[in-house]
């Protein structure tokens, strides 16, 4: 089974800290995504990586940055934490190859106070 | 502009009979269609999923229906266990042209009543 595993359940931050949300897969997949999830509005894409070091902006990717220096890991910073990025985030994978399913981690509950 | 929409925020169903959640979609390139189910403080686990070349794909107990023409994708769950009570999220993408991102919907709301 594949497992994505994000550092942290729960973390509650100030407004104008520097957060760093980590995602770890271990099936060597091609594909990594960020997803937050907010009541009402579903889940949202804020950036994605099809390669180490490759990066492409989603739907929603202002106020965040993403890195991905090793295939494994894919990590989502919030430059400067504001309390409207308080929401539930989604790390997930995929194979990369056609009609692959995303796998999705546990999510972390960031809140912004 | 929503590309895929849930339009029932909610669903009750009584234990035992059929559970039918919609999806409606705009984007004709989208090729590729899943279904995810969530339950509080977890991740979106992986579903049922159906390619565009295909009408009916089924599992257990979950069949997935592809109307093209009409743009519209079901969800039906027989039976209906109280363990199925959670939020499923109808996604699509275009995989033909290399995108492997998905574009959810809202979600709906599953409560089955013991």
């Amino acid at each position: 089974d594949v497992k994505v595993t994000q550092s942290s359940r729960y973390l509650v931050k100030r407004t104008g800290e520097k957060v760093f949300l980590e995602c770890v897969q271990d099936m060597d997949h091609e594909n990594m995504f960020w997803y937050r999830q907010d009541p009402g509005l579903g889940l949202r894409l804020i950036y994605f990586s099809y390669d180490v070091k490759m990066k492409e902006k989603g739907d929603i990717p202002e106020g965040y940055s993403v890195s991905r220096e090793k295939k494994e890991r894919f990590s989502l910073i919030l430059e400067s934490a504001s309390t409207n990025q308080t929401s539930m985030y989604l790390c997930a994978s995929s194979s990369g190859q056609f009609y692959s399913p995303l796998h999705f981690g546990n999510g972390t509950r960031l809140t912004v106070t | 502009d929503q590309q895929v929409k849930q339009n029932s925020p909610s669903l009750s169903v009584q234990e035992g009979r059929i559970s039918i959640l919609n999806c409606d979609y705009t984007n004709s390139m989208f090729d590729y269609f899943l279904w995810y189910k969530k339950y509080p403080a977890e991740g979106p686990t992986f579903l049922i999923s159906i390619s565009s070349i295909k009408d009916k794909n089924e599992d257990g107990r979950f069949t997935v229906f592809l109307n093209k023409s009409a743009k519209h994708l079901s969800l039906h769950i027989v039976p209906s266990q109280p363990g199925d009570s959670a939020v499923y999220f109808c996604a699509a993408s275009n995989n033909g042209a290399g995108s492997y991102q998905l574009t959810f919907g809202k979600g709906t709301k599953l409560s089955v009543i013991p």
